[in-house]
C-alpha cells in the first residue's frame, strides 16, 4: 500500500510565526507536489519537485524534496492570515500514469 | 471558461438512490483523473483516462461506481444504489499529459441521506 504521511493535521499560530509541514513515504517518489485548497474550492498547485535535494522557494514559502526522495517539508516564514487553508502533499510514484497518493492535509490557521 | 468544471456543485440524494456526477477538463486535456475527498482528508485516487480509455480504475471503491469518458473530453462517475458512506466531495482533474500538472476542478460535494 503506498501511504503518504503528513503532519501535522492540524496548525493555529499567530501571525509573523513560522512553521513546517512534513510529509513522508517509505517508497520512492517520481515527483511530488504541494498544494492548497481553500473551502469549497479545488487544490492549487503550488510546486512540483522532482530531484532528490532539491529546494524551491515560492515568496515566503520554502519546498524541500528529501535526497532520497521519501519525503518533503513546506516551510512558511513569517505566516500571515491569508495562508489560511488546507495544505496537501501529494506523490506521483513511477509507472502509475499521473495517479497522485495525497497526504491527509494540514489545516493551518494564522490568527492576526 | 478556462478551468476544469464539474457539475452539480452540490448533489442531495436519497439512500439507494443512482447519481452521476459531470466533468468537462479544460479543452485538449488527455489525461482525466477522479478523485473523492472525505470531510477533513486528503483527495483519494478513484480512476483514470487518457482520452477515451480508462487505464486505471483501481481506487473505485465498489462496482456500484462507474466512469467513462467515451469522447476522450467529457466524464461521468455515476454512482448505483448510493451509501451513506458515499457522502463526499468528488473531484475532477485533467492535464495535457499524464507528466504534466493536473488542474482540479471545485468538486461535486455529494450528501446522502
Amino acid at each position: 500500500t503506498q501511504l503518504l504521511e503528513q503532519s501535522p493535521q492540524f496548525l493555529s499560530i499567530q501571525e509573523g510565526e513560522n512553521l513546517t509541514v512534513y510529509c513522508n513515504s517509505s517508497s520512492v517518489f517520481s515527483s511530488l507536489q504541494w498544494y492548497r485548497q481553500e473551502p469549497g474550492e479545488g487544490p492549487v498547485l503550488l510546486v512540483t519537485v522532482v530531484t532528490g535535494g532539491e529546494v524551491k522557494k515560492l515568496k515566503r514559502l520554502t519546498f524541500q524534496f528529501g535526497d532520497a526522495r521519501k519525503d518533503s517539508s513546506l516551510h512558511i516564514t513569517a505566516a500571515q492570515p491569508g495562508d489560511t487553508g488546507l495544505y496537501l502533499c501529494a506523490g506521483e510514484y513511477p509507472n502509475q500514469g499521473g495517479k497522485l497518493i495525497f497526504g491527509q492535509g494540514t489545516e493551518l490557521s494564522v490568527k492576526p | 471558461g478556462a478551468g476544469v468544471s464539474q457539475s452539480p456543485r452540490y448533489k442531495v440524494a436519497k439512500r439507494g438512490q443512482d447519481v452521476a456526477l459531470r466533468c468537462d477538463p479544460i479543452s485538449g486535456h488527455v489525461s482525466l483523473f477522479w478523485y473523492q475527498q472525505a470531510l477533513g482528508q486528503g483527495p483519494e485516487f478513484l480512476t483514470y483516462f487518457q482520452n477515451e480509455a480508462q487505464l486505471d480504475k483501481s481506487g473505485l471503491p465498489s462496482d456500484r461506481f462507474f466512469a467513462e469518458r467515451p469522447e476522450g473530453s467529457v466524464s461521468t462517475l455515476k454512482i448505483q444504489r448510493t451509501q451513506q458512506e458515499d457522502s463526499a466531495v468528488y473531484l475532477c482533474a485533467s492535464s495535457l499529459s499524464s507528466e504534466q500538472p493536473q488542474h482540479f476542478g471545485d468538486g461535486t460535494r455529494l450528501s446522502i441521506l
